[in-house]
């Protein structure tokens, strides 16, 4: 098992662009969850997947944040016309839900510059 | 909604033990994890607590008092590797994780 992968690791975009990230997850979990991490704070909870159904999306998000897991494995993260504000590491962790602890495997991240 | 609380920076002397201290709110709940993030790195799971009482882990010690909405994190023999954020997480209905800020704990010889 490779553990949770997320590309690209790094992207550095100008203002008004899009962007996409994905994430590949340990491959029996079944929920995939998205958070955003800024310096200093802890991960802010963006969205997550039970399967390829979306269970909860932040009310924090704009519009111009998407999300899918079209089969049920792999997810993408979508930002719309990027702003500076959403500079941050993007963060995406995979569990499986029958399991005692549920634990949250994270994987590296992926880090948004937005000029 | 969740609410969790915990404090931002702690300092510690090597060999010393450390509490930090987690408290939260949530409208279900599904277990209260305890992860570890270095700098510059993702996160890592250290402990997860579902029932009352004291799980230990080698050096790692987590407590959960679920009527009083209270969990604490118990490090033992400091060492200089363990500085490091360390972040309250629970898990609420639908098994939805939240996490706190993180505390920023620095052990210092």
């Amino acid at each position: 098992d490779t553990g949770v992968s997320q590309d690209p690791r790094h992207k550095i975009t100008k203002r008004g662009q899009n962007v996409t990230f994905r994430c590949d997850p340990i491959s029996e979990h079944n929920r995939l969850y998205w958070y955003r991490q800024t310096l200093g704070q802890g991960p802010e909870f963006l969205t997550y997947f039970q399967n390829e159904a979306q269970l909860e999306k932040s009310r924090l998000l704009s519009d111009r944040f998407s999300a899918e897991r079209p089969k049920g494995s792999f997810s993408t993260l979508e930002i719309q016309r990027t702003e500076q504000g959403d500079s941050a590491m993007y963060l995406c962790a995979s569990s499986l839900v029958v399991q005692p602890t549920g634990e949250l495997f994270f994987g590296e991240g992926s880090r948004l510059t937005v000029l | 909604g969740q609410n969790i609380d915990q404090p931002t920076e702690m300092t510690a002397t090597e060999g010393a033990i450390v509490q930090i201290n987690c408290t939260y709110q949530t409208s279900g709940f599904n277990g209260l994890f305890w992860y570890q993030q270095h700098a510059g790195e993702a996160p890592t799971f250290l402990s997860y607590n579902v029932l009352d009482g004291l799980e230990e882990k080698g050096r790692f010690s987590s407590f959960l008092s679920r009527s009083k909405g209270y969990s604490y994190l118990l490090l033992k023999e400091l060492q200089m590797k363990d500085s490091a954020s360390y972040l309250c997480a629970v898990s609420g209905g639908y098994q939805k994780v939240t996490f706190g800020i993180g505390t920023k704990l620095q052990v210092i010889p």
